[in-house]
């Protein structure tokens, strides 16, 4: 059973604080991605990762950054959080495209992520 | 730029009946389209997905519809029923080496009546 993990399903933080949000699964991808989901906005891309130590920017990559050290793990970092980064946070991980043709993503529980 | 667009932001259906959502987007490269269902405080569960070597796609109650020309896809759920309601989410993959990026419309809420 396929399975991506976010570390916390709740995180209330405070402005200006930097903040980690973790994300694993088990299935030996090579895709890993953040999204934020906002209303109206639907999902946007964050970062995202086809590589242990590779990264590329997404569509809405300001105020953050992105570690991948490990095949399974990717991280999302908030350097100063602020509550305009009040939002669903979303880890999803999928199969490099040509190994096997088109694969879905595979999407963690999300992470409801406030700023106060 | 939306380059995926889903303009209705919500659908209200009867039971039973067939339940049609849109999708349209502007960017040629895309070559491979998904819906995603997302309840409340979950993440997006893979419905169905469609490459546009294709113009349809079937599984179960779920169809997607892929019109290149028109650049617009569908899903039809028939018959509808109680859990289909939910968010759905329409995604595009553009013809990429490496990751396979996702861009995603901004979401239709379906809402299944009694």
């Amino acid at each position: 059973d396929v399975k991506v993990t976010q570390s916390s399903r709740y995180l209330v933080k405070r402005t200006g604080e930097k903040v980690f949000l973790e994300c694993v699964q088990d299935m030996d991808h090579e895709n890993m991605f953040w999204y934020r989901q906002d209303p109206g906005l639907g999902l946007r891309l964050i970062y995202f990762s086809y590589d242990v130590k590779m990264k590329e920017k997404g569509d809405i990559p300001e105020g953050y950054s992105v570690s991948r050290e490990k095949k399974e793990r990717f991280s999302l970092i908030l350097e100063s959080a602020s509550t305009n980064q009040t939002s669903m946070y979303l880890c999803a991980s999928s199969l490099y495209r040509g190994r096997g043709g088109n694969t879905e993503a595979f999407f963690g529980q999300g992470t409801r992520l406030t700023v106060v | 730029d939306q380059q995926v667009k889903q303009n209705s932001p919500s659908l209200s259906v009867q039971e039973g009946r067939i339940s049609i959502l849109n999708c349209d987007y502007t960017n040629s490269m895309f070559d491979y389209f998904l819906w995603y269902k997302k309840y409340p405080a979950e993440g997006p569960t893979f419905l169905i997905s469609i490459s546009s070597i294709k113009d349809k796609n079937e599984d179960g109650r779920f169809t997607v519809f892929l019109n290149k020309s028109a650049k617009h896809l569908s899903l039809h759920i028939v018959p509808s029923q109680p859990g289909d309601s939910a968010v759905y989410f329409c995604a595009a993959s553009p013809i990429i080496q490496g990751a396979q990026k996702l861009v995603f419309g901004q979401g239709t809420r379906l809402t299944i009546n009694p």
